[in-house]
């Protein structure tokens, strides 16, 4: 059965930082990773995917890497801001149409 | 507006009630998914539409709950004789063709408080 978990839980850095969350996952048979980001009372919003046959994709300040022999996924965040905080999901698609999710890393960057 | 919307987005019933909850994805979208969000847990799937059929519901917990998809547009989640185990935000997702590489799009969810 497919394990997601990501460390740390909870992240709490000054504005500025450049930070990594990570994500990792038990089963390497994956078709794809994605990271979200959760705001409080809203859904949830796509910031990265990353197909198997890729390494890392980039957008902006952010970063995810895939390394699928060792079951692992980084998402860097450069240069932090305030509106960065947020929950960071996430999610390993196994080819059956749905994903399974992490439990997230609470992420609040101080002003 | 053009994403998913859910309706409604708080929910507060009586243990044994029958709840409802609503989505409705974004205008063209063929896939449609379900998701639970419970406290300290991660989101778990529930059941996903290709169209108006529902290949995989192997997430449904229950006999208790139930999805339908009409038109290849809006769905409802049906959860009968409501448990306070069924509290939790329920997100709804949908994505252009249900491939594996399309994003889905998620709305911004119900909260279900069962007393």
């Amino acid at each position: 059965k497919q394990e997601v978990t990501q460390i740390p839980a909870a992240l709490s850095v000054p504005e500025g930082e450049n930070l990594v969350l990570n994500c990792s996952f038990t089963d390497s048979a994956i078709y794809n990773l994605q990271w979200f980001r959760q705001d409080p009372g809203k859904g949830l919003t796509s910031l990265l995917l990353i197909q198997s046959s890729q390494r890392e994709q980039t957008s902006g300040r952010l970063n995810a890497s895939l390394d699928k022999s060792s079951g692992r996924s980084t998402l860097y965040i450069a240069a932090s801001q305030p509106g960065d905080s947020a929950t960071y999901l996430c999610a390993v698609d196994l080819r059956t149409y749905k994903y399974i999710f992490g439990t997230g890393t609470r992420l609040k960057v101080l002003a | 507006g053009a994403g998913v919307s859910q309706s409604p987005s708080n929910k507060v019933t009586e243990k044994g009630k029958d709840v409802e909850l609503r989505c409705d994805p974004i205008s063209g979208h063929t896939a449609l998914y379900w998701y639970r969000q419970s406290l300290g847990q991660g989101l778990e799937f529930l059941i996903y539409f290709q169209g108006n059929s529902a290949p995989d519901k192997s997430g449904l917990p229950s006999d208790r709950f139930s999805a339908e998809r009409t038109g290849g547009s809006v769905s409802t989640l049906t959860i009968q004789r409501t448990q306070q185990e069924d509290s939790a935000v329920y997100l709804c997702a949908s994505s252009r063709t249900g491939t594996t590489a399309d994003t889905q799009y998620f709305g911004p969810g119900t909260r279900l408080t069962v007393l």
